[in-house]
């Protein structure tokens, strides 16, 4: 069963730019969680979408914007980026339907902001 | 406002002996916690949880404890190995709210041969 998948792994953009980033879930899954990692920072919850809806959001400004697809993959995009921005993020997916909080997490996209 | 705190960034423990690694929560509507782990260049991967109606919960040389009233939540390594050496993150959460958890900031545990 393959697991979550994340692109692109690495990649590097300016301030002002925007990123979009991609995530296929456990097949079945049909909840996926966005969270950032900083460095110092544990991890911090960005959004959820389940059944193409957002339905859980966390403390972040509008740049930060996701959405979910009908076969359960989702993006995240980040506009006007900022140095701060630079960050690992990781895509998690579970079931969904009720949820105790195990999660299964891809390995992250690890975006550099110059 | 930290709702989920790791007061240790680090721990160091010799093979063999028990590693015990802490946290504390703030919030009471929490209904569940949970440990996972993160080697370097990998996702985090789950390891135990408990729910808040539960004091103990083992599973093989893994153990976590719960103490509601001090709202400190531990995990005991039995014996430890080196492929114990990781990042350990608790995180919690309000039962039902899906995929978002409140998560420490993690724990760097090694262990020693």
């Amino acid at each position: 069963k393959a697991g979550v998948t994340q692109t692109p792994r690495y990649l590097i953009k300016t301030r002002g730019q925007q990123v979009t980033l991609s995530c296929s879930p456990i097949s079945g899954h049909r909840s996926v969680s966005w969270y950032q990692q900083t460095p110092g920072q544990g991890l911090q919850f960005l959004f959820e979408y389940f059944s193409e809806t957002q339905r859980n959001k966390g403390n972040f400004p509008g740049r930060f914007s996701g959405r979910q697809f009908s076969n359960s993959r989702s993006e995240m995009n980040v506009s006007t980026l900022e140095l701060g921005d630079s960050a690992l993020y990781l895509c998690a997916s579970s079931f969904g339907a009720t949820n105790t909080g195990e999660l299964f997490f891809g390995e992250g996209s690890r975006l550099t902001v110059l | 406002d930290q709702q989920v705190k790791q007061n240790s960034p680090s721990l160091s423990v010799q093979e063999g002996r028990i590693s015990i690694l802490n946290c504390d929560y703030t919030n009471s509507m929490f209904d569940y916690f949970l440990w996972y782990k993160k080697y370097p260049a990998e996702g985090p991967t789950f390891l135990i949880s408990i729910s808040s109606i539960k004091d103990k919960n083992e599973d093989g040389r893994f153990t976590v404890f719960l103490n509601k009233s001090a709202k400190h939540l531990s995990l005991h390594i039995v014996p430890s190995q080196p492929g114990d050496s990781a990042v350990y993150f608790c995180a919690a959460g309000p039962y039902n709210q899906g995929g978002k958890l409140i998560f420490g900031q993690g724990t760097e545990l090694s262990v020693k041969p």
